[in-house]
């Protein structure tokens, strides 16, 4: 079965600092995605960027980037220019796609604060 | 499009209490899926669709029942709550084939305190 860690419960930068999140997984297939998902207070859950483990090249939206180490099996989400509306807990997310139901699983979160 | 919607937002059950929560999605996703949310445990999923008639069982299923009629509704039934049920219940919904590059949608979640 697929796990998926997430190795710092909390994590606290001042606003414009760059962070860094730390995510890894364990899988023996070779096709997958990863996500990176928000939730804020609202609760709401929010898709911030995801990776295709057949792309080489790392996925970027905006302000946020990834670090992918398919053969380290990582999965790093970097925030730039952190905003106070960043303040959120974050998840990383594995699913496998070669077989199967393709379900999603979510590692334990990260919370995030950006202190002005 | 209302995306993937919930009700209730918020409700408490005495112990051994039966409800339903449920929820419905206006996006003709063949995929839906219930997951709780408990501090500290990220989202563990419970049960899932991949299309009307077909469901399955996810990591924590023990106390709950689905069914699907609709590709709309998926509706998730506590049969007599207890409270290690305590929790946030997300549904969410996506296409099941690589369309929409397996973006999950997700709805605004479901506070159960069983007491």
């Amino acid at each position: 079965a697929q796990t998926v860690t997430q190795s710092q419960p909390e994590m606290s930068v001042q606003e414009a600092e760059t962070v860094t999140l730390s995510c890894t997984y364990d899988t023996s297939e070779n096709n997958y995605y990863l996500f990176w998902y928000k939730q804020p207070p609202s609760r709401q859950m929010i898709l911030v960027i995801r990776q295709e483990a057949y792309k080489q090249q790392n996925a970027t939206e905006n302000r946020f980037s990834v670090n992918f180490q398919k053969a380290a099996k990582s999965f790093s989400l970097k925030i730039s220019d952190s905003q106070l509306g960043d303040t959120a807990m974050y998840f990383c997310a594995f699913m496998n796609t070669e077989q199967g139901a393709q379900k999603l699983v979510f590692g334990q979160g990260t919370r995030l604060t950006i202190n002005p | 499009n209302a995306g993937v919607t919930q009700t209730p937002k918020f409700q408490v059950l005495k112990t051994g209490q039966s409800m339903t929560l449920q929820c419905a999605q206006d996006m003709n996703h063949e995929y839906m899926s219930w997951y709780r949310q408990d501090p500290g445990m990220g989202l563990r999923l419970i049960h899932y669709s991949v299309g009307a008639g077909i469901t399955d069982q996810g990591e924590v299923p023990n106390g709950y029942n689905v069914s699907r009629s609709t590709t709309e509704d998926f509706p998730l039934r506590l049969l007599s709550a207890a409270p290690s049920q305590t929790s946030v219940y997300f549904c969410a919904s996506r296409f099941a084939a690589s369309i929409g590059f397996y973006e999950q949608y997700f709805g605004p979640g479901t506070r159960l305190t069983v007491t």
